[in-house]
């Protein structure tokens, strides 16, 4: 396993077109995040999966982004009628996460793994 | 609700000379904390992570972080700095947080330069 995969490495599509972007994590791990970094920003978190559970999604940026991770492997990030201000960085990352909510500081968590990341220009 | 602060956008040294890049964070229980860095054009990488063993954490390339609780902070060091460290370096915090999913939250950032 080499590690967190993103494709494409870059996208330039025309306003108003829809895109797609794909994420293959570390095979282990449980748990895939995505982030959109935009230039001298730190990234800002979007959504997140436990297996194919997506359990956070209220980051999202607006209706036009949506995520998924069907079998609990690989994780898409779709943008619909993209606009230009949607051009960014877009990060996956995955982890290795045994917590149990339940029990409030019972946590092993072996840190995120990221993943090249997606340019998008949205022209 | 969790949250942190990178204190300084830049950061200037000279090589040879120590680094220090502070962070605090904010957390209603016991976080997690990481060291990233990201190169031009790269992508981010793990510097160090505490995750509630000991308080000062070492981590790759001779950094290392000291977690105190009482200042909430986790401040980046290295003694000595190497032209090729000057990058984009990211303190991240996970905790738990409302719904209970852990969300790894990054700060801004803190751009260090490195002088000849």
């Amino acid at each position: 396993d080499t590690g967190v995969s993103q494709d494409p490495r870059h996208k330039i599509t025309k306003r108003g077109q829809n895109v797609t972007f794909r994420c293959d994590p570390i095979s282990e791990h449980n748990r895939l995040y995505w982030y959109r970094q935009t230039l001298g920003q730190g990234p800002e978190f979007l959504t997140y999966f436990q297996n194919e559970a997506q359990l956070e999604k209220s980051r999202l940026l607006s209706d036009r982004f949506s995520a998924e991770r069907p079998k609990g492997s690989f994780s898409t990030l779709e943008i619909q009628r993209t606009e230009q201000g949607d051009s960014a960085m877009y990060l996956c990352a995955s982890s290795l996460d045994h917590s149990t909510p339940q029990r409030k500081g019972s946590r092993t968590n072996y840190g995120y793994t990221f993943g090249s990341g997606t340019r998008l220009t949205v022209v | 609700a969790q949250s942190v602060t990178q204190l300084d956008s830049h950061v200037s040294v000279s090589e040879g000379t120590p680094v220090l890049l502070r962070c605090n964070y904010s957390s209603s229980y016991s976080p997690s904390l990481f060291w990233y860095v990201q190169h031009p054009n790269k992508g981010l990488q793990l510097l160090l992570k505490y995750t509630s063993a000991a308080t000062l954490v070492k981590g790759i390339n001779g950094f290392e972080a000291e977690f105190k609780k009482s200042e909430t902070s986790f401040h980046l060091t290295k003694p000595s700095a190497h032209m090729s460290d000057a990058a984009e370096y990211f303190c991240v915090v996970s905790d738990l947080a409302s719904g209970g999913s852990y969300i790894p939250t990054f700060g801004r950032g803190t751009s260090l330069i490195v002088h000849p």
